[in-house]
């Protein structure tokens, strides 16, 4: 069983703004980081840190963190932001182990 | 630019053991915070994160695989391998290798392992 827990589905009409939930008590104590993944391809990174977006990353997409719920929003949602998303931290063991979430379908209407 | 490329059987039989090559370009483990990793994904599932090794050889590993799982480095030759003993069919996913700093950042294009007899 996974230590993040992440809504399932999600869905967002074109041009709204989604946001995207992780939960778990490693969240108190490190960042998360998000990932796009698209049918038959690797996750890319989209977020990392207390809110970084890698190079080349769209400025729509941001996070938060607040105790044990770190966010992914997404303001203005376009057709291919329509992925599945996954949130990873270190695990709560101390170990630097790393854990990722379920994974959030994320639907744009 | 940095590149990750996994290798290996594309099929394995159950109780056999698999080996995976992660090639790598664009950085060295020789330097300090890198780490290379690997996560493997059922069909249709999650992420799983399995293990990561470091440059001074420090190795982590998913406690629920641990005693499956052995992670080493061949630093002159940019690679990492991954072996995993006694394969059953649920280990049938897509294997990834990653690069890691402060999180894990780029990764390979993966490569779909069934387990099968």
């Amino acid at each position: 069983s996974s230590e993040l827990t992440q809504d399932p589905a999600v869905s967002v009409a074109l041009g709204q703004t989604v946001r995207i939930t992780c939960q778990g008590d490693s969240l108190r104590s490190y960042y998360a980081s998000w990932y796009q993944q698209k049918p038959g391809q690797a996750p890319v990174l989209v977020i990392y840190g207390k809110n970084n977006r890698p190079s080349g990353i769209p400025d729509r997409f941001s996070g938060s963190s607040s105790g044990n719920t770190a966010s992914l929003t997404i303001t203005g949602a376009q057709a291919e932001d329509e992925s599945d998303y996954y949130c990873n931290s270190r695990d709560s063991s101390g170990d630097l182990l790393w854990v990722f979430g379920g994974g959030t379908k994320l639907t744009v209407l | 630019q940095i590149t990750l490329k996994e290798s290996g059987p594309t099929l394995v039989k159950p109780t056999q053991t698999l080996t995976l090559t992660c090639t790598f370009s664009g950085f060295s483990l020789s330097t300090s915070g890198v780490g290379v990793g690997w996560i493997r994904q059922p069909p249709g599932k999650a992420l799983e994160w399995l293990a990561v090794i470091y440059r001074d050889d420090d190795k982590r590993y998913s406690p629920s695989l641990k005693s499956r799982l052995t992670i080493t480095k061949d630093t002159s030759k940019n690679q990492v391998v991954l072996t995993m003993t006694n394969m059953d069919p649920v280990d049938t996913a897509t294997y990834y290798c990653a690069h890691e700093t402060v999180t894990i950042n780029y990764w390979g294009q993966g490569t779909l392992v069934t387990v099968s007899s």
